[in-house]
């Protein structure tokens, strides 16, 4: 597609609940990074994907957040038993290679919120 | 851990001004860094982005410049219009495949 697209857009989840938010990459880009946002902070790393494979899971908070790329294109971050310190904007970005000279190109977000 | 820091966090300034917005960060040992904006309820869209060995880059009314040694980089708006309202987010590219991200500037240009 034209740019990386991520559904849904907004969120809202009972606390206990297991939400699951894709990722649809730009065609043909290798990596894909998810990235947490709080409401008046800058993005935090959660996870990398190089294709199918997670080569750097540091990021993810808690054994709750597991995410997946399993054809090496579209991207699935899911969140167990959900918590209100989970609310937050869950942003997907992806970019053509591993090279440090490759833009990095993020989606438009989605926005949860655990009620 | 990388601690990436903007200053001011929040800026408004008239139509037409220049601007400058700053980020510094601890650990110099960085790949690249990157500037993006960030529209209310949007992504980051990506603005510049400088390698370890530039010194800076310009697009449009945008320059950004980086002082590796010294853990800086500065964002330099020209001519400033109320579209350029927005966060800025500098980002720096450290180990790995990690982009560590300050907590932004918000600029409002006042027509």
């Amino acid at each position: 597609g034209a740019g990386v697209s991520q559904s849904p857009r907004y969120k809202v989840a009972k606390r206990g609940q297991d939400v699951a938010l894709r990722c649809d990459p730009i065609s043909g880009h290798v990596s894909l990074f998810w990235y947490q946002q709080a409401l008046g902070q800058g993005p935090e790393f959660l996870t990398y994907f190089q294709n199918e494979a997670q080569l750097d899971k540091s990021g993810l908070p808690s054994d709750r957040f597991f995410a997946e790329r399993p054809e090496g294109s579209v991207s699935t971050l899911k969140i167990q038993r959900t918590q209100q310190e989970d609310s937050a904007v869950y942003l997907c970005a992806s970019s053509l290679g591993d090279r440090n000279g490759n833009t990095i190109y993020f989606g438009e977000g989605s926005w949860l919120t655990v009620v | 851990k990388q601690e990436v820091t903007q200053i001011p966090a929040a800026l408004s300034v008239p139509e037409g001004e220049n601007l400058v917005l700053n980020c510094s960060f601890t650990d110099s040992a960085i790949y690249n860094l990157q500037w993006f904006r960030q529209d209310p309820g949007k992504g980051l869209t990506s603005l510049l982005l400088i390698q370890s060995s530039q010194r800076e880059q310009t697009s449009g009314r945008l320059n950004a410049s980086l002082d590796k040694s010294s853990g800086r980089s500065t964002l330099y708006i020209a001519a400033s219009q109320p579209g350029d309202s927005a966060t800025y987010l500098c980002a720096v590219r450290h180990t790995g495949n990690q982009f560590y991200f300050g907590t932004g500037t918000s600029l409002t240009v006042i027509p």
